[in-house]
């Protein structure tokens, strides 16, 4: 089957740098996306990793280690208007089908 | 700033009545997509579409559901005998990606509509 993990909730404050993981098992793997998503709202796209490394997009970046199956989102400098649920969203062949994690609320306090 | 609509923002159904979702995907567009989310639950992939036809679907995209792109510019979802499960919250989302194009200058954002609150009593 396929499964994407990630811690279900993560605690930190103002102007702190937090990371959150996600482990994923799929059949097949063309990328890891990360997005946003406030209470009420709808996912937004953060970031997209296809190979290796660190992509870097202003206060977020996100890692990818194919071999390890694991990827990261590494928020800096919070706001409060990071209080979010972030989720994982690994692709398994290309662009027609996404599968998401279960998401990581973050609560970001002063 | 181009965005993905939907309507109706909350529908209200009995159970065993059909409902129709809509979506307007973002006009150059050619990826579309259902999700759905049950509250405080992940998203949850249902199907894809390009070139007028379904591209991928889900286990939960059974013959209740179907698609369709009526025109050029709607997309919808069709639930045919709604059940209490169905409950949801359910997105549409629109990708710009080509087919057979490599890594490079390919977007893998897909663009989310502020989604339809279905409640089946």
């Amino acid at each position: 089957g396929q499964s994407l993990e990630q811690p279900s909730e993560v605690t930190a404050v103002e102007g702190a740098i937090v990371q959150i993981n996600c482990t994923y098992q799929t059949s097949g793997f063309y990328g890891l996306s990360w997005y946003q998503q406030h209470d009420g709202g709808a996912p937004t796209f953060l970031s997209y990793n296809a190979l290796d490394g660190l992509e870097e997009t202003g206060r977020f970046s996100s890692f990818l280690s194919r071999s390890d199956s694991y990827g990261y989102l590494l928020l800096q400098e919070l706001q409060m208007k990071d209080s979010a649920s972030y989720f994982c969203a690994a692709s398994p062949g290309g662009f027609n089908k996404f599968y998401f994690g279960s998401g990581t609320k973050l609560n970001v306090k002063p | 700033e181009p965005e993905v609509t939907q309507t109706p923002s909350h529908q209200v159904t009995q159970m065993g009545q059909e409902v129709i979702l809509r979506c307007v995907p973002i006009s150059n567009h050619l990826y579309f997509y259902w999700y759905r989310q049950i509250l405080g639950q992940k998203v949850e992939f249902l199907v894809s579409f390009y070139n007028n036809e379904i591209s991928e679907k889900s286990e939960i995209f059974d013959d209740q559901f179907s698609v369709e792109r009526p025109d050029g510019s709607n997309f919808t979802l069709k639930i045919r005998s709604t059940k209490l499960e169905d409950s949801a919250m359910y997105f549409c989302a629109s990708s710009a990606h080509l087919r057979g194009q490599g890594i490079s200058g390919v977007s893998y954002e897909q663009y989310f509509g502020p989604g339809t609150r279905l409640t089946v009593t």
